[in-house]
């Protein structure tokens, strides 16, 4: 079955301890993408990868890393969380970057981040 | 920069109500845009999609076209069932780096 999936789904952790939420799909796809989700604000794209080894910075990078060393995996990683992190992540995954008919985006099932 | 703007909610409804939600964007090329479902407790699913002015979106009964002139890609449906409640969101993608750019999202409750 062609997905994406994230870990852990809920994690509850205290500022300044180091985490990483893993992220992984098997549809061969280049493109994918970190975003959180906020009440009154949608989703907004945290960073993303256009292929292995190609980073970028998306709307609200800081506090954030990411590393893109296989093309089926993009963690996210958060090296000194603190309280206003706290939030829903979702990573996406589509064939390519270019957009248009045929590059749909599909989404993983969230991690819901606590930062005590 | 580009940004989505959609109804506030919640939008209350009873079983088979019609259905409107609206979105209009800000955009300074000709982007794709999509509406996408959140059910309780999941992630976003592609619900519909237009990639070109005039084009019309549809999947499950519900419906939406790209109006370039008022800059709008609303959301309809004829007959809501239960089913259909769940978070709403109209996005935008960019022609490259295929970032998406959410609306606020809009809570729909079906009583029935």
């Amino acid at each position: 079955e062609a997905q994406v999936t994230q870990n852990p789904r809920y994690l509850i952790t205290v500022t300044g301890k180091k985490l990483t939420v893993t992220c992984s799909q098997n549809m061969n796809h280049e493109y994918m993408s970190w975003y959180r989700q906020d009440p009154g604000l949608g989703l907004r794209q945290i960073y993303y990868s256009m292929n292995v080894e190609v980073t970028d910075k998306g709307d609200v990078p800081e506090g954030y890393k990411v590393s893109r060393k296989e093309k089926r995996n993009f963690p996210l990683i958060l090296e000194s969380p603190s309280p206003n992190q706290t939030s829903l992540y979702f990573c996406a995954s589509s064939l390519s970057g270019t957009g248009g008919e045929t590059d749909t985006q599909y989404f993983g099932p969230g991690t819901r981040l606590t930062v005590l | 920069g580009d940004s989505v703007t959609q109804m506030e909610g919640p939008v209350t409804l009873s079983e088979e109500a019609f259905l409107t939600i609206n979105c209009t964007y800000t955009a300074t090329g000709y982007p794709s845009l999509f509406w996408y479902v959140q059910y309780p407790g999941e992630g976003l699913q592609l619900l519909l999609k237009a990639t070109k002015a005039d084009d019309k979106g549809s999947n499950k009964g519900f419906e939406a076209t790209y109006r370039k002139e008022t800059t709008s890609f609303h959301l309809e449906k004829g007959s809501v069932q239960v089913s259909d409640s769940a978070v709403y969101f109209c996005a935008l993608s960019e022609w490259y780096g295929n970032k998406l750019v959410f609306g606020a999202g809009t809570i729909l409750r079906v009583k029935s």
